[in-house]
């Protein structure tokens, strides 16, 4: 079955400090996979995703991500975090049928 | 470019009454899709819409959940009779195209049901 994981619930870095988000995905073919970020009260906003290709992709705000097959997974990075990062962080799977999304990371960004 | 509408923003109301939420997709956006996220959770699709028909709605609670979209544009969900654990933003979003094309939120509307 089709699943996206998401394993750490929530993260606190320093602001200027660097960002590893993680995403696992289960799914038998080539995935279409997505970040979206939500600030709070808001709907979720597309970072950057991944059709085929190069599998470094490169997202807005300075984000990027990784797509490694042989891991089925697509971790979201940024070298220096800024204050305005603080937000929820949900990474997507496409099977060109339906979005299955994780469950969310929640960053807090400390000064 | 306008981005997906929601209204309300924000409802309360009790347990057995109804409620309806109104969605009007980015122009031209062929598909629109109503998600529930709870709080602390992703998204969870409730039903898509391929212009003015239903793709899918195996995870709509067809006991109290309804949704249409007459004309192929804007969209209403309907909850009657609301439960608690209905509380909850529902999500709308649009995609220009419907198996590949990335998802266009709208703020949601939020549910608090007392």
């Amino acid at each position: 079955a089709q699943s996206v994981t998401q394993p750490d619930i929530h993260i606190t870095v320093s602001e200027g400090a660097s960002l590893e988000l993680r995403c696992n995905y289960s799914y038998g073919a080539t995935p279409y996979l997505f970040w979206y970020v939500q600030s709070p009260g808001q709907g979720l906003q597309l970072l950057l995703k991944y059709f085929s290709g190069d599998t470094l992709v490169q997202g807005i705000k300075g984000f990027e991500a990784e797509f490694k097959r042989s891991q089925s997974s697509f971790n979201l990075r940024k070298p220096s975090v800024h204050w305005s990062d603080a937000a929820e962080y949900f990474c997507a799977l496409n099977t060109g049928n339906q979005f299955y999304f994780g469950t969310g990371t929640s960053l807090t960004v400390i000064p | 470019e306008a981005g997906v509408a929601q209204s309300p923003r924000y409802k309360i109301i009790e347990k057995r009454q109804s409620v309806a939420f109104w969605c009007n997709p980015i122009s031209g956006h062929a598909t629109l899709y109503w998600y529930q996220q709870i709080l602390g959770q992703g998204p969870k699709l409730l039903i898509q819409f391929q212009n003015n028909g239903v793709v899918d709605d195996s995870q709509l609670p067809k006991d109290r959940f309804s949704a249409e979209r007459l004309k192929g544009v804007d969209s209403t969900l309907k909850i009657q009779p609301a439960k608690l654990e209905d509380s909850a933003v529902y999500l709308c979003a649009s995609s220009l195209e419907p198996n590949t094309g990335e998802l266009f939120f709208g703020e949601g509307s939020r549910l608090t049901v007392l």
